[in-house]
């Protein structure tokens, strides 16, 4: 079956570092791919997506880019704030129709002090 | 605002009692969804439903079961059977076509 695999973490950052969060997955045909991000004891809200090979996706600063060649879509940005800290996870939909759904990496917390 | 209301925000029971997780959402989507979420192990799909009175079974499905009575409410109930039911609860809904999904805010239950 489909899966998403996310670099392992914990990630601690200083403020104003350059974040790479690492993404890599396996599925059947041509997914759809999307960054998520839950604050705490919060539910998730979509950070940015890409629905098809060399699309980029981006909000916020950050981005990320649809790798058909290497099945990655790697999260990135410039220079991180405190606010970001946050979990992020990696996910991807095996379509658009009524019956797709989401399947999710594990998750990476990132924290970034001032 | 259109959204989706999980109640409660936290929930505690006795070991072998059943409970019952509220989802709510006034967006008019057609598909809903339950995620379980473990730290460490990601979201994992329990049920969805892509129409009243219809649902399926995502990957761990066992111990839980799911009503799609009307359109706007999908609830969870988490049974004696499920053996490890502590955990942080997610529902989630979007429209029939596209990848609109909203996530609520969650339900974190504790079976003590």
């Amino acid at each position: 079956g489909d899966s998403v695999t996310q670099m392992e973490g914990p990630v601690t950052l200083s403020e104003e570092a350059f974040l790479t969060i690492n993404c890599t997955y396996t599925a059947t045909g041509y997914p759809s791919l999307f960054w998520y991000v839950q604050y705490p004891g919060e539910g998730l809200q979509l950070l940015l997506k890409a629905t098809k090979a060399d699309d980029k996706g981006s909000n916020k600063g950050f981005e990320a880019t649809y790798r058909k060649e290497t099945t990655s879509f790697h999260l990135e940005k410039g220079s991180v704030q405190v606010s970001d800290s946050a979990v992020y996870f990696c996910a991807l939909s095996d379509g658009s129709g009524a019956n797709s759904k989401l399947t999710f990496g594990k998750g990476i917390t990132l924290s970034v002090r001032p | 605002d259109g959204g989706i209301t999980q109640s409660p925000k936290y929930l505690f029971r006795k070991e072998g009692q059943n409970v019952t997780l509220s989802c709510e959402q006034n967006l008019n989507h057609d598909a809903m969804y339950w995620y379980r979420q473990d730290p460490g192990q990601g979201l994992r799909l329990i049920y969805y439903s892509q129409i009243v009175n219809d649902f399926q079974k995502g990957d761990i499905a066992e111990g839980y079961s799911v009503s799609r009575e009307k359109k706007e409410s999908f609830p969870l109930t988490v049974t004696s059977a499920q053996k490890n039911p502590t955990a942080f609860y997610l529902c989630a809904s979007r429209p029939t076509q596209g990848f609109g999904y909203t996530f609520g805010s969650g339900t974190r239950l504790t079976v003590v």
